[in-house]
C-alpha cells in the first residue's frame, strides 16, 4: 500500500513570496490533515478535511494560508505572502476513520525555509 | 502551557540501555498515540493505546487512564532508535483532533 505522498520535500523562498504544497493521501482515506511543525515543537493542526469538506480550520491563519481538497482526494496548502515565522515542516496526514480519533498516517513532510 | 507534556525533553543513552519516555495529559481522552520521527523524515505511528499495555519488538507502551499518564519503553536500545518520540492524545475533551506533546529527542550512542 502506497503511503502519503507530499511534494516538494524542500522549499526555500524569500519573505512575501508565495508557496504551495501538495499532498496525496492513502487511497480510500476520508480524512486529511495539514500540520505545521516548528523546530523543537510538536505538530500543530492547521486544517482537517473530511472528504472535500473542512472539519476544523480554527488554527489556520486565514489571512495568508489557504487549503483545498476539491475532489476529496489530494490537497494543496498555500501560503501567500510568506513570513519568516512560517519556516517549518508542513506535514500531511490521512486517516481512514471519519471520526478522526483513529490512527493517522503521515507523509514525509515539506521543509519550508523563508529567508 | 502545553496540554500534553513529555519528559525528558532530551535523552542520551548508551547502546543496550533500557529507556523510558513519559507522557502526561490533563483531561479525559479516548486514545493515546506514540509516534516516531527520524531527522528529516516523516512521522511513523508506533502505538495507539486506550488502556493497559502494548508490545511490539523492543518497544513497550503503557497507559494509566486514572493517572492520565503513559510511558514508552525501549529495551536493549540501539543507535537506530535515535529519533524524536512524540505522544499525542485524542478523543474525549480533545474531540477528534490529535493534541501533540513537544517530543522527546533520543540519541543512542554506540
Amino acid at each position: 500500500e502506497a503511503g502519503v505522498a507530499q511534494s516538494p520535500r524542500y522549499k526555500i523562498i524569500e519573505k512575501r513570496q508565495s508557496v504551495a504544497f501538495w499532498c496525496n493521501p492513502i487511497s480510500g482515506h476520508a480524512t486529511l490533515y495539514w500540520y505545521q511543525q516548528i523546530l523543537g515543537q510538536g505538530p500543530k493542526l492547521l486544517i482537517q478535511f473530511q472528504n472535500n469538506g473542512v472539519v476544523d480550520d480554527s488554527q489556520l491563519p486565514k489571512d495568508r494560508f489557504s487549503a483545498e481538497r476539491l475532489k476529496g482526494v489530494d490537497s494543496t496548502l498555500k501560503i501567500q505572502p510568506a513570513k519568516l515565522e512560517d519556516s517549518a515542516v508542513y506535514l500531511c496526514a490521512s486517516s481512514f476513520s471519519l471520526g478522526g480519533a483513529g490512527e493517522q498516517y503521515f507523509g514525509p513532510g515539506t521543509r519550508l525555509t523563508v529567508t | 502551557k502545553n496540554e500534553v507534556e513529555q519528559s525528558p525533553q532530551n535523552l542520551t543513552a548508551q547502546e543496550g540501555e533500557f529507556i523510558t519516555i513519559n507522557c502526561s495529559y490533563s483531561v479525559g481522552i479516548s486514545a493515546l498515540h506514540w509516534l516516531q520521527q527520524h531527522p528529516g523524515g516523516g512521522i511513523v505511528s508506533l502505538f495507539m493505546l486506550s488502556s493497559g499495555k502494548k508490545k511490539h519488538g523492543r518497544l513497550i507502551a503503557t497507559i494509566n487512564i486514572q493517572e492520565k499518564h503513559s510511558s514508552l519503553h525501549i529495551t536493549a536500545s540501539h543507535p537506530r532508535d535515535s529519533a524524536v518520540y512524540i505522544c499525542a492524545a485524542t478523543g474525549g475533551t480533545y474531540g477528534q483532533n490529535f493534541v501533540f506533546g513537544p517530543g522527546t529527542r533520543l540519541s543512542v550512542l554506540p
